[in-house]
């Protein structure tokens, strides 16, 4: 199984909807982050949290520590958020390394 | 703009043949990573360097290695690529390893 799990696997939407992406994870974390992949492309960062709630224009990321969950919300979406978002968590114990979940696809329709 | 910078963005090479690929970094930061994704599948770490220290991860082939000459730049070789090891490559670059990692555009291998 799994350290990193994510949900839906695949997510299609309607331009302007709202779209909430789950991530779930079994192992005790220092971070939590959310990143963006375009197709053919590298990751961007948008998220890094150990705690609460954070905002970036559309996007909000919320954690969970004691329930070890963390949602990533775009709200009024549009076709350019279609990408794949991927849960990555760091473990205390190894400096650095990220443990990934295996993303989810999103699609945005006009 | 400081930015994770790698080359080249397409690679083809021939079974066997040997292949490097590099990354550079304008950012300073201290922590170098090397991840290969295969199409579909989250980034695999092969390894990483705090500095000069080289860390590899334990199921990484003996066929990966890398070289970090300076804080820079840093180099993934293939010494005898097989048809598995096409995937996209990306670097990334963390200013400690406790935060935000930034990532390159990734070079995507082609193995012939």
């Amino acid at each position: 199984k799994n350290e990193v799990e994510q949900s839906p696997q695949n997510l299609t939407a309607q331009e302007g909807e709202f779209i909430t992406i789950n991530c779930s994870y079994s192992v005790g974390i220092s971070a939590l982050h959310w990143l963006q992949q375009h197709p053919g492309g590298g990751i961007v960062s948008l998220f890094m949290l150990s705690s609460g709630k954070k905002k970036h224009g559309r996007l909000i990321a919320t954690i969970n520590i004691q329930e070890k969950h963390s949602s990533l919300h775009i709200t009024a979406s549009h076709p350019r958020d279609s990408a794949v978002y991927i849960c990555a968590v760091n473990r205390g114990s190894t400096l650095g390394r990220l443990y990934f979940g295996r993303g989810t696809q999103l699609t945005v329709w006009p | 703009d400081a930015m994770v910078i790698q080359n080249p963005r397409y690679q083809v090479t021939q079974f066997g043949k040997p292949v490097t690929l590099s990354c550079s970094q304008t950012l300073n930061h201290n922590v170098m990573y090397w991840y290969q994704q295969k199409s579909s599948q989250a980034p695999k770490l092969l390894f990483h360097y705090y500095d000069k220290d080289f860390n590899n991860e334990a199921d990484t082939p003996d066929n990966f290695q890398s070289r970090r000459p300076n804080t820079s730049f840093c180099f993934l070789d293939i010494r005898s690529p097989g048809l598995g090891d096409a995937a996209m490559y990306l670097c990334a670059t963390s200013s400690t390893g406790r935060e935000t990692q930034y990532f390159g555009p990734g070079t995507r291998l082609l193995v012939l």
